[in-house]
């Protein structure tokens, strides 16, 4: 079975300032890892994903991700915030085995808010 | 436009009514997932098809809903008598086969509202 745990539902930063979201996963096989971003009433736009290459996945807009094994984790983060990255942040896991579906399970997500 | 498309992109019934959504994945993706989407959740798996053929579908998806792929192209969602919960915004994703090691691509979804 697979799980993701995003923790903070909110989170709130300034503008320029680090924006670190987390990620946990739990996966009984090798998982694929996604980090996706969503605008209000729109669908999903994918900023990267980890497919057991690079343990370090830089994105789009400047957004990278670490998959640490060890801790089970695949945070998100931006050196500095920009007004346009508030949006909702999802995480999402998947299988890497070749398992039939490929289906993604999401996080509850993380809501950012960008304060000037 | 190459992207996923969903339609309608809005849907408010009343409490009993059918309706049916539809999407077009991207051209050459085989792959089609839907998946359902409640205020403050992410997004739930329901249904997967690879071409024409339905292959997995998750235990949200009640006797009352059905989806079909004919023709391995477009996809239907349809919902019989609608509830109240089953107010959601209701997702499309395609994608090419896993061996390419490639991600879903979400159309902008059908926010659907059962009054």
């Amino acid at each position: 079975a697979q799980s993701v745990t995003q923790l903070g539902s909110h989170v709130s930063v300034s503008e320029g300032a680090l924006v670190l979201l987390r990620c946990n996963y739990s996966s009984s096989v090798p998982p694929y890892l996604f980090w996706y971003v969503q605008y209000p009433n729109q669908g999903l736009q994918l900023l990267l994903k980890y497919t057991s290459a690079a343990t370090l996945v830089k994105g789009i807009n400047g957004f990278e991700a670490e998959f640490k094994k060890s801790e089970t984790s695949f945070h998100l983060t931006k050196p500095s915030a920009h007004m346009s990255d508030a949006a909702e942040y999802f995480c999402a896991v998947s299988r890497a085995d070749g398992g039939a579906t490929n289906k993604l399970i999401f996080g509850t997500g993380t809501l950012l808010a960008v304060q000037p | 436009d190459t992207g996923v498309s969903q339609n309608p992109r809005h849907k408010i019934t009343k409490r009993g009514q059918n309706v049916t959504f539809r999407c077009d994945p991207i051209s050459e993706h085989n792959r089609l997932y839907w998946y359902r989407q409640t205020l403050g959740q992410g997004p739930e798996f329901l249904t997967y098809f690879q071409n024409e053929a339905q292959l997995e579908k998750s235990r949200l998806l009640s006797d009352r809903f059905s989806a079909e792929r004919p023709k391995g192209s477009f996809s239907t969602l349809e919902i019989q008598r609608t509830e109240q919960g089953d107010s959601a915004m209701y997702l499309c994703a395609s994608s090419l086969p896993q061996i390419y090691n490639t991600e879903a691509f979400f159309g902008q979804g059908t926010r659907l509202t059962v009054v």
